[in-house]
C-alpha cells in the first residue's frame, strides 16, 4: 500500500469492554510503533517493534494494554476493560530501519490514527 | 525528561508572515526531526536535520540546529492559510544499546489568517 493503514478510523465503546486496534505498515518496515494522542496534547509513546519483537514496551500505561505483530507486518494493540481515560487518538508508524550509534532513527510515517472513546 | 519542548506553544500570524518555532532538548541526539499534524490525526514528516549538521533547507523550511545549547528552530517563509497546524519537533537520542524511539515534544499550534 501506499503509506501507513489504521482501523478503525473511529471506535465507540462502553466502559469494560475490550478493543481491537489494527495498524498495516507500510510494506518493508521493519519497525514499527504505537502512540496515543489525547485532545490537545502531545504524543504519548507506548510501544515499538522490530520485526516481530518489541524491545521496548515501557510505555504501555497498565497490563490492560497489550500489543503483537506477526509476520513482521501487521500489528493489533489490545486494550483491555477500557476506561474512559483510554480515550484518545491512538497513532501508529512506521520506518525502514532502526540502526544504532550514529545513524539513529529513520523517518517515520504515520497512519491516520483510530480515535476511541469509551463511554 | 528526554522529550523536546516547543515553544511558543501558540502562534497566530498573518498569509505572507514567517513562523519560528523552537525546539529544546537536553540529552545528546543522533537527529532531530520536525514533523506536521493536521486536525489531530496522522502526523506527517517535514524534515529531519542531523547532530553534525547546523542548517537544512526544504522548500519554504528551514531548520537550524544549535547542538551546544540543545535547540533547534523551524522556521516557514512566507505563510500561507494551508500552514495552520500542529508542529511538533522529535528527538533521536544518541543512546548506547536503547533502539528506536523517537521522542515528541507537545507541538506548537501555529495558526495563518488569510
Amino acid at each position: 500500500g501506499a503509506g501507513v493503514s489504521q482501523s478503525p478510523s473511529n471506535k465507540v465503546t462502553e466502559k469494560g469492554k475490550d478493543v481491537e486496534l489494527r495498524c498495516d505498515p507500510i510494506s518493508g518496515h521493519t519497525a514499527l510503533y504505537w502512540y496515543r494522542q489525547s485532545l490537545g496534547q502531545g504524543l504519548e509513546f507506548l510501544i515499538y517493534f522490530q520485526g516481530n519483537s518489541a524491545p521496548d514496551k515501557s510505555g504501555l500505561p497498565s497490563d490492560r494494554f497489550s500489543a503483537e505483530r506477526t509476520g513482521g507486518s501487521v500489528s493489533t494493540l489490545t486494550i483491555q476493560r477500557t476506561q474512559q481515560e483510554d480515550s484518545a487518538v491512538y497513532l501508529c508508524a512506521s520506518s525502514l530501519r532502526i540502526a544504532g550509534g550514529s545513524l539513529g532513527t529513520d523517518t517515520q510515517y504515520f497512519g491516520p490514527g483510530t480515535r476511541l472513546t469509551v463511554l | 525528561s528526554q522529550q523536546g519542548e516547543e515553544d511558543p506553544q501558540a502562534l497566530s500570524i498573518q498569509e505572507g508572515e514567517n513562523a519560528t518555532m523552537n525546539c529544546s532538548y537536553k540529552t545528546s541526539i543522533n537527529n532531530l526531526q520536525w514533523y506536521r499534524q493536521n486536525s489531530g490525526r496522522g502526523l506527517v514528516h517535514l524534515i529531519l536535520i542531523r547532530s553534525n549538521e547546523r542548517e537544512k533547507h526544504s522548500g519554504r523550511l528551514r531548520v537550524t540546529l544549535d547542538t551546544s545549547k540543545k535547540s533547534s528552530s523551524l522556521l516557514i517563509t512566507a505563510s500561507r492559510a494551508a500552514d495552520t497546524a500542529s508542529y511538533f519537533c522529535a528527538t533521536d537520542p544518541d543512546r548506547g544499546s536503547t533502539l528506536g524511539r523517537l521522542y515528541f515534544g507537545r507541538g506548537t499550534q501555529l495558526t495563518v489568517w488569510p
